[in-house]
């Protein structure tokens, strides 16, 4: 069964402080893996895709990253507006209908 | 404005009643999914449909039912069966085959009283 765990649960950040989050993962055969923020009592928004181990993406202040066994979403200088829930998820090749998601990292940026 | 829409935004059940949840998308996608949040959990794949007039049990189908007689919509009913329905629920859908990306709605919090 496909696992995803992320790391730390809750964030909380200076303006400015950049950091990173972790997302460890166990797949039967990567196909894709996908990083989204939710904010609160919303939908999740749609971030990056990665596909292969070495692959970077980045979108304004953020940067996502995949190993073999693990993806980095680096928040540089992050601002108040940066504050959300962050959601990792995997596809599998052999269950490529669904996606399987982490219970996500809640960041909190201070001003 | 292209995107998923999904309705109401709150809605309270009494035990023992039935609701339907709206999940309409104009995005011309040939998949959608139903998932359901709770806190401190990953989304949990309830029912997902590739193409009209079929669909597929996820991973928590106990409790509800589907149905998906046009492109553009894919309701879900939570039945007077599924013992603990109180959650945010989000429909989600995707272009198809050769595209992976799913796009989430708004959600639907479901609240029984």
């Amino acid at each position: 069964e496909d696992q995803v765990t992320q790391s730390p649960e809750a964030l909380r950040l200076q303006e400015g402080e950049s950091s990173s989050l972790n997302c460890s993962y166990t797949v039967s055969g990567l196909r894709g893996l996908f990083w989204y923020r939710q904010d609160p009592g919303k939908g999740p928004e749609f971030l990056f895709t990665l596909y292969s181990a070495g692959e970077e993406k980045e979108k304004e202040r953020l940067k996502a990253t995949l190993t073999k066994k693990e993806s980095f979403l680096h928040i540089t200088a992050p601002k108040p507006e940066d504050s959300a829930t962050y959601l990792c998820a995997v596809q599998a090749y052999s269950n490529d209908y669904k996606l399987s998601f982490g219970a996500g990292t809640t960041v909190t940026v201070r001003a | 404005d292209g995107g998923i829409t999904q309705s109401p935004k709150y809605l309270f059940r009494k035990e023992g009643q039935n609701v339907t949840l709206s999940c309409e998308q104009n995005l011309n996608h040939d998949a959608m999914y139903w998932y359901r949040q709770d806190p401190g959990q990953g989304l949990r794949l309830i029912y997902y449909s590739q193409i009209v007039n079929d669909f597929q049990k996820g991973d928590i189908a106990e409790g509800y039912s589907v149905s998906r007689e046009k492109k553009e919509s894919f309701p879900l009913t939570v039945t007077s069966a599924q013992k603990n329905p109180t959650a945010f629920y989000l429909c989600a859908s995707r272009l198809g085959s050769g595209s992976n990306t799913q796009y989430f709605g708004p959600g639907t919090r479901l609240t029984v009283l």
